[in-house]
């Protein structure tokens, strides 16, 4: 039990363009979902905390406006990059809370996202 | 500030030569901690959560324990399989995100 997917696994896409990922727990409900970032060789680093039915909250110097987080089921959270930038190409990774939970977070695979 | 420090950085075993990766942490209030292992270019999998001090848990030949400021995580016999980053993370009294070391990048060489 507690299988996370995210999908795609690797998007390339073209500078100024949006990408949409997508996080859903799969044998689990999850009302708290979470969005990292990790850079080569280095550790996670949370961006935003995303709650069903309500806005995400943002880490210190995520824009809000650049990484759209919307979590409308308890199964789903998706993040789109919008306008999309060299740098922020990165390995991008979501974690799920199963509701009612102690707290332990289940990752999905990761998103490769390459950004030309 | 909850903080989580993970050591050494890096470490380089023989097959069958056991050992030990360090987690201290403060934290305002434990509500959990949890060791996860990450191979490159995948999510991190989970492998155990501890609650409170004196606890242990086991699985296959990774063993974990918990005080009241750092945990364990002990490797016994390992194999090349088990080289991975092995990451600690901690959660404070409510629903709070996680706070991650930065990791121990184990290496076992057949």
């Amino acid at each position: 039990g507690a299988v996370v997917s995210q999908h795609p696994s690797w998007v390339i896409c073209k500078s100024g363009t949006s990408v949409k990922i997508e996080c859903r727990s799969l044998d689990f409900q999850a009302t708290t979902m979470f969005w990292y970032r990790q850079f080569p060789k280095q550790s996670l680093m949370l961006m935003a905390t995303s709650n069903e039915g309500s806005k995400a909250t943002y880490e210190q110097g995520v824009e809000k406006d650049k990484f759209l987080i919307n979590h409308a089921s308890l199964t789903l959270s998706t993040l789109t990059v919008t306008s999309a930038h060299p740098e922020d190409s990165s390995f991008y990774i979501c974690s799920a809370q199963r509701t009612g939970g102690l707290g332990t977070q289940y990752f999905g695979p990761g998103t490769r996202l390459l950004v030309l | 500030e909850d903080q989580v420090t993970q050591s050494p950085e890096a470490l380089r075993l023989q097959e069958g030569e056991s050992s030990s990766l360090n987690c201290s942490y403060t934290v305002s209030g434990l509500r959990g901690l949890f060791w996860y292992r990450q191979d490159p270019g995948k999510g991190p999998e989970f492998l155990f959560t501890l609650y409170s001090a004196g606890e242990e848990k086991e699985k296959e030949r990774l063993k974990a324990t918990l005080t009241k400021k750092e945990s364990f995580l002990h490797i016994t016999a390992p194999k090349p399989e088990d080289s991975a980053t092995y990451l600690c993370a901690v959660q404070a009294a409510g629903n709070t995100p996680l706070v991650f070391g930065k990791g121990t990048r184990l290496s076992v060489i057949a």
